[in-house]
């Protein structure tokens, strides 16, 4: 059965650094991975989505990179901002056709 | 933005009413879903469609029910609410890659 954890599960960082979450996963026959952003109160965003042939995906600040083989995936965040203050969930598939199984998420505070 | 609507956003129950939350979307998305989430659980899987009529079971799925009679709502049924089902409930649509609805709090009291 599929697992996917996020360590850690809460993250205080100042603002203007540069920070990593990351993401593992126990079978590494996924068929991609997902990383989305939850502000409180609010439903989930997605970020970045990476297909297993790829191994990393951009977007403006955010860099998601995939390593099929050990089973992890890191979401980099550059000069972190106030407003990038969220949960953070990565969550994978396992076919084409199948449900996505999420992590629990890491709750991210940048300090001001 | 998917364009997906949840009704009500926010709600208060007895044990034991009935609770029906609706899920709309504008996407013509085939796929749609129903989780629900809480704290040290993350997102778990009620419910899900993969068509008109056509529904299955998630992980958590005891105690819910879920009917699809239009592509473009999805609605989930609680037939006797308990307590254990006060939670955040998302509804999702899409394949590979999923859109989010804003969400319904639910208290059963």
């Amino acid at each position: 059965k599929q697992e996917v954890t996020q360590i850690p599960a809460a993250l205080s960082v100042p603002e203007g650094e540069n920070l990593v979450l990351n993401c593992s996963f126990t079978d590494s026959a996924i068929y991609n991975l997902q990383w989305f952003r939850q502000d409180p109160g609010k439903g989930l965003t997605s970020l970045l989505l990476i297909q297993s042939s790829q191994r990393e995906q951009t977007s403006g600040r955010l860099n998601a990179s995939l390593d099929k083989s050990s089973g992890r995936s890191t979401l980099y965040i550059a000069a972190s901002q106030p407003g990038d203050s969220a949960t953070y969930l990565c969550a994978v598939t396992m076919n084409r056709d199948d449900k996505i199984i999420f992590g629990k998420g890491t709750r991210l505070h940048i300090l001001p | 933005d998917a364009g997906i609507t949840q009704s009500p956003r926010h709600k208060v129950t007895e044990t034991g009413t009935p609770v029906t939350l609706r899920c709309h979307q504008t996407e013509n998305h085939r796929y749609m879903y129903w989780y629900r989430q809480d704290p040290g659980h993350g997102l778990r899987l009620i419910h899900y469609s993969y068509g008109v009529k056509d529904t299955d079971k998630g992980e958590v799925s005891d105690g819910y029910s879920v009917s699809r009679s239009k592509t473009e709502d999805f609605l989930l049924t609680l037939e006797s609410a308990t307590s254990s089902q006060t939670s955040v409930y998302f509804c999702a649509t899409g394949l590979t890659e999923q859109y989010f609805g804003p969400g319904t709090r639910l208290t059963v009291t």
